[in-house]
């Protein structure tokens, strides 16, 4: 069974700070990973997606990189802003057929 | 990007009521439909994987005469709360993904529904 461990649990920067998130998984036989955002009372708005063949992939200020074999994967958020407010999920998806989401990092970017 | 809409957003309703949640997907055909349920502060708990035209497949735990699924269409799956109590209260979301398989397209998440039984 896939555990999906994201640390820290929170986070509490101020503006303008680099910051990185981690996310490790059990079981390294996965498809993809995906990272996503969720604000309070929201539904989860995708922000990258890495295959299992790629090392890392860039979108704007987040950068997501993926090594496989050690069941890891970072999500770097360059010059942070208050916008940048929520929790943040990683979800590795495996042959199982169904991704495992971690508990999330809840971020807190103070102006 | 792929969108999916979710609705209602919000329902409060009496105990015994049964409710139903819509999932659309609106620009991708969802070979694919997840639900979740989430409580607060904590993350989501997948239910069911619904594949268009079969039964959906439950997670143990999951009650399937509770939480009756149907994925019809390609763009549509319906969460049916059957005679719904207030231990049922919570957020529901649904997300849908592309492909066949095990595919590695991505998946795309509704707003959720709040669901209050009273």
């Amino acid at each position: 069974k896939q555990e999906v461990t994201q640390i820290p649990a929170a986070l509490s920067v101020p503006e303008g700070e680099n910051l990185v998130l981690n996310c490790s998984f059990t079981d390294s036989a996965i498809y993809n990973l995906q990272w996503f955002r969720q604000d309070p009372g929201k539904g989860l708005t995708s922000l990258l997606l890495i295959q299992s063949s790629q090392r890392e992939q860039t979108s704007g200020r987040l950068n997501a990189s993926l090594d496989k074999s050690s069941g890891r994967s970072t999500l770097y958020i360059a010059a942070s802003q208050p916008g940048d407010s929520a929790t943040y999920l990683c979800a590795p998806y495996t042959n199982a057929g169904k991704s495992t989401f971690g508990d999330g990092t809840t971020l807190t970017v103070k102006p | 990007g792929a969108v999916v809409s979710q609705h209602p957003s919000w329902v409060i309703c009496k105990s015994g009521t049964s409710v139903k949640i819509e999932c659309r997907s609106l620009d991708f055909q969802a070979t694919t439909m997840f639900w979740y349920r989430q409580f607060p502060k904590q993350s989501l708990m997948l239910m069911a994987t619904s594949n268009e035209g079969s039964k959906a497949t439950y997670e143990q735990g999951v009650e399937k005469d509770k939480f009756l699924i149907n994925h019809a269409s390609l763009t549509l799956s319906t969460l049916t709360v059957t005679s719904a109590h207030p231990e049922d209260s919570s957020f529901y979301i649904c997300s849908a993904r592309a492909g066949t398989g095990y595919s590695n397209q991505p998946q795309h998440f509704g707003d959720g529904t709040r669901l209050s039984i009273l």
